[in-house]
This record gives structure tokens, C-alpha cells and sequence, in this order.
């Protein structure tokens, strides 16, 4: 069981590039999202997946895409990189929201993403 | 637009001291987590609180949740230096979707 999986662990890329960061669980969770933090800052949403082939934006989705084509992958996509998307990119996965389940949401190691 | 807020931002205390970290949100919610994140590391879940009134401890830490004040505490007791690290509390709006506070950088020296 390992867990909730990330890669690239570190990526530099060049403004206008595009790349795709990848995030697998083997926990058979429904819930996955990604997450970017910034210097001093908490985490913030950028899309999440309530399942397979189910996706819907966070807070701050633009310059981001994401599909869902198995339970167990849910890959974030830069389309074009720029500066302002430097940063450090959480994915995190949970089962259900049932209010009693009181569920864990487990989190990546973070990939830390530097446009240049 | 949901908010959380909490405070202090920075915290350096003795070791063997007792403080609070406040966590305010803005909006309804029945489920706030609070998470531990060492430098270059991911998120470390401490605890989840799942209704009004709850409490939750392990070891040192102590969290609390009051939905009608929209406040969740997370209380240290007798600080020890490994206790040194960010801690993010998170209020949870829909199917696990989080909102993140600032964090609190907590510093702790002999």
C-alpha cells in the first residue's frame, strides 16, 4: 500500500511550456484533488474528483486541467506554464464524505514546480 | 466566499509552556481538520472534527470545534522541542473539499 503517490518530485520548466504532473493512490478512494501552496500560505483547491470520470474547479483552476479516467489516477496538467504557477502541488485522495465516517484525507509528498 | 483565519501566524514558545492556536472560519461547517507540515514536507493529519462541541487529543495536542462560534482550537500542553513545525487548520464545505487557513509557524526552544 503505498499510499498517495506524486511525480515529479521536482520539475523546472520554461514560461509557456507544458507539462503534466501525475498522482496515483491504491486506496481505491473516490475523492482526489489537488491542491497548490505558496510561500507562506495555506494549500489552495485547484480541481478535485468526487470519481471516475467526474471533475469540477477549486479556487484557483485557471491555467490548470485535469481528467479522471480511472479511480485510481488523477493527473493535473499545466497547459502553459507561467511564472505565477511556481509553487509547491499537493494531491490528496479520501473515500466517501459521509459526514460519520470521519475519513482521513491523505496527501502527496508535493511536486515542487519552478517556472522560469 | 469562505475565510479561515488563524492565529497567531508566528508562535515561538519555551519549552514546558502552555498555548492556543485559533482557527476562525466563515461559513457553516460540521468537519474541520487541522494537519502538522515540517519544512519540505507534505501534510500530516492530527485530527478530524466532525460536530459541535468535539474533542480530540493525542499526546501534547488537544483540538476543539465549536460550529456555533465558528472557532476550533488546538491547544499545546507542556510544549517539547519536536513539537516544532506549521500547523493548518482546514474547514471542509463540500465532499472533501478543503479551505485552508495560513498556517502557524510554531517554534520551540529549550
Amino acid at each position: 500500500n503505498a499510499g498517495v503517490t506524486q511525480t515529479p518530485k521536482f520539475q523546472v520548466l520554461k514560461t509557456g511550456q507544458s507539462m503534466t504532473l501525475q498522482c496515483a493512490q491504491d486506496m481505491n478512494h473516490e475523492y482526489m484533488s489537488w491542491y497548490r501552496q505558496d510561500p507562506g500560505m495555506g494549500l489552495r483547491l485547484i480541481h478535485y474528483s468526487v470519481g471516475a470520470g467526474i471533475t469540477d474547479q477549486g479556487e484557483v483552476p485557471n491555467g490548470y486541467n485535469v481528467s479522471r479516467s480511472t479511480t485510481e489516477d488523477f493527473p493535473l496538467r499545466l497547459l502553459s506554464a507561467a511564472p505565477s504557477q511556481t509553487s509547491v502541488y499537493f494531491c490528496a485522495s479520501s473515500y466517501s464524505n459521509a459526514v460519520s465516517s470521519g475519513n482521513t484525507i491523505y496527501f502527496g509528498e508535493g511536486s515542487w514546480l519552478t517556472v522560469v | 466566499e469562505l475565510k479561515v483565519e488563524q492565529n497567531p501566524l508566528f508562535l515561538s514558545m519555551q519549552e514546558g509552556k502552555n498555548y492556543t492556536i485559533y482557527c476562525n472560519y466563515s461559513t457553516t461547517s460540521d468537519r474541520l481538520y487541522w494537519y502538522r507540515q515540517d519544512p519540505g514536507k507534505s501534510l500530516e493529519s492530527l485530527f478530524v472534527l466532525l460536530s459541535n462541541g468535539a474533542v480530540k487529543q493525542e499526546g501534547r495536542l488537544m483540538a476543539s470545534l465549536d460550529t456555533k462560534a465558528r472557532l476550533s482550537t488546538l491547544h499545546i500542553t507542556a510544549a517539547v522541542h519536536d513539537l516544532s513545525a506549521t500547523y493548518f487548520c482546514a474547514v471542509d464545505i463540500n465532499t472533501d473539499k478543503l479551505i485552508f487557513g495560513t498556517g502557524t509557524r510554531l517554534q520551540v526552544f529549550p
